[in-house]
């Protein structure tokens, strides 16, 4: 079966912009998570969508924001990029964090100059 | 709080000796336990899960992980490392829907 699809793969943003990042769980899982993963910070917890509700969220600024749609496919949105906000997100989905763990797609590269 | 602490930034072994990689909690309840691996430029890979029951734990690639309560511990092991194990090893705890990693221990084989 497909795994978890994220697009685009590489993102070149100007300070300022707004980006929208994509990404597509594995088929009949409806938990889907957010980490942005940076080589001075490593793994951080954006939020976690289930059922088109954002059931956690971590410690991110309003700027970041997510949805997940009926089908399961959950976009994330970054305003107001800033320098610091390059960085590696990743998306992934289960049936249950809990019970089987998380399957993560490739990532997003954003770079914002 | 809530942490799950990588005590090794990077470690450095020769292919065919042993590994082990150290993960610490700190929860109010025993969480779900899980060891990833990430290739650059690659996302996550899980590579075992504990949930409950036996405290020795098999995955994939012939890694193994054992709980130890008294230590809130979780600790990765490999017997012998092959070249292609050089990556980068995530500890990550569950509670609540919650999924919280460590920082990470990056991982160098030497041949």
């Amino acid at each position: 079966k497909a795994g978890v699809t994220q697009t685009p793969r590489y993102l070149i943003k100007t300070r300022g912009q707004q980006v929208t990042l994509s990404c597509s769980p594995i088929s009949g899982h409806r938990s889907v998570s957010w980490y942005q993963q940076t080589p001075g910070q490593g793994l951080q917890f954006l939020f976690e969508y289930f059922s088109e509700t954002q059931r956690n969220k971590g410690n991110f600024p309003g700027r970041f924001s997510g949805r997940q749609f009926s089908n399961s496919r959950s976009e994330m949105n970054v305003s107001t990029l800033e320098l610091g906000d390059s960085a590696l997100y990743l998306c992934a989905s289960t049936f249950d964090p809990g019970v089987f763990g998380y399957t993560f797609g490739s990532g997003t590269r954003l770079t914002v100059v | 709080a809530q942490s799950v602490t990588q005590p090794d930034i990077h470690i450095t072994v020769s292919e065919g000796a042993s590994l082990e990689l150290r993960c610490n909690y700190s929860y109010g309840a025993t969480p779900y336990l899980f060891w990833y691996v990430q290739s650059p430029g690659q996302g996550l890979q899980l590579l075992l899960k504990y949930f409950s029951g036996d405290t020795l734990v098999q995955g994939i690639k012939g890694f193994e992980a054992e709980f130890k309560r008294s230590q809130s511990s979780f600790n990765l092991r490999k017997p012998s490392v092959h070249w292609s194990d050089a990556a980068e090893y995530f500890c990550a705890v569950a509670l609540n829907n919650d999924m919280r990693f460590g920082a990470g221990t990056r991982l160098t084989v030497k041949p």
